[in-house]
């Protein structure tokens, strides 16, 4: 059973307002996963770190997004400010990082932008 | 670039029948393939992965997926499924070398009735 702890669970926000949701990746894990998956079951990659460092992220989350990993902290995932097509199920994971090794997933933060 | 295709968007069985719920990938080099399964608006759950060896690889609750390098496929399959087994599957794949962030397919809803 995955340990990757993700919260809130549900998030609601105002359009232009900021979003943020946390991740702890299973412990030992230093590569982190964040993924957006929409209503059409269709999943994105956001941006994926080992340790403290960016390993790869898409051009939306370099301009909307902002998402770090400091050691001893949760993970986390912001959206500076929210829009009407962020609405989607957010999920973190995590895996050791090698390419043959299991990637883990939390439960995801629901986020709906109003 | 690795991609996979899940063919059937949706299946339905009775319980107690056998179902194969297909994935086919493109990827040019080293490959890690995995199923998850996501009970409706949750987390997703590891359920078996291949790496190398033996083509056939068991997973938890009695599915079983087998790899095929000329068939390009990495189809799921379980002898008799039960009612709690309805839920929508996604076959992912990771490259070698680095690039081992999952990308998905768009996902297979199973349906199980009574």
């Amino acid at each position: 059973n995955s340990k990757v702890i993700q919260t809130p669970r549900y998030l609601v926000k105002g359009q232009g307002q900021k979003a943020k949701m946390r991740c702890i990746p299973e412990k030992g894990h230093p590569v982190v996963f964040w993924y957006q998956q929409n209503k059409n079951n269709e999943f994105k990659f956001l941006i994926n770190f080992q340790n403290q460092e960016v390993l790869q992220q898409i051009d939306m989350t370099e301009k909307r997004f902002s998402a770090e990993c400091p050691s001893n902290s949760p993970c986390s995932l912001e959206i500076q400010s929210s829009e009407a097509g962020d609405s989607a199920l957010y999920l973190c994971a995590s895996s050791l990082g090698q390419a043959n090794t299991e990637v883990f997933f939390g439960k995801g933060t629901r986020l709906t932008v109003v | 670039t690795q991609t996979v295709s899940q063919s059937d968007a949706h299946v339905t069985v009775f319980e107690g029948d056998s179902v194969e719920l297909r994935c086919n990938y493109s990827y040019g080099g080293s490959i890690y393939l995995s199923w998850y399964i996501q009970h409706h608006g949750r987390g997703l759950q590891f359920l078996l992965k291949y790496y190398s060896g033996n083509p056939v690889v068991q997973g938890v609750n009695g599915f079983e997926a087998e790899f095929s390098k000329s068939d390009s496929s990495f189809h799921l399959r379980k002898a008799s499924v039960h009612w709690s087994d309805s839920a929508v599957y996604f076959c992912a794949v990771s490259g070698s070398g680095g690039n081992y962030k999952p990308t998905f397919g768009k996902g297979t809803s199973l349906v199980v009735h009574p």
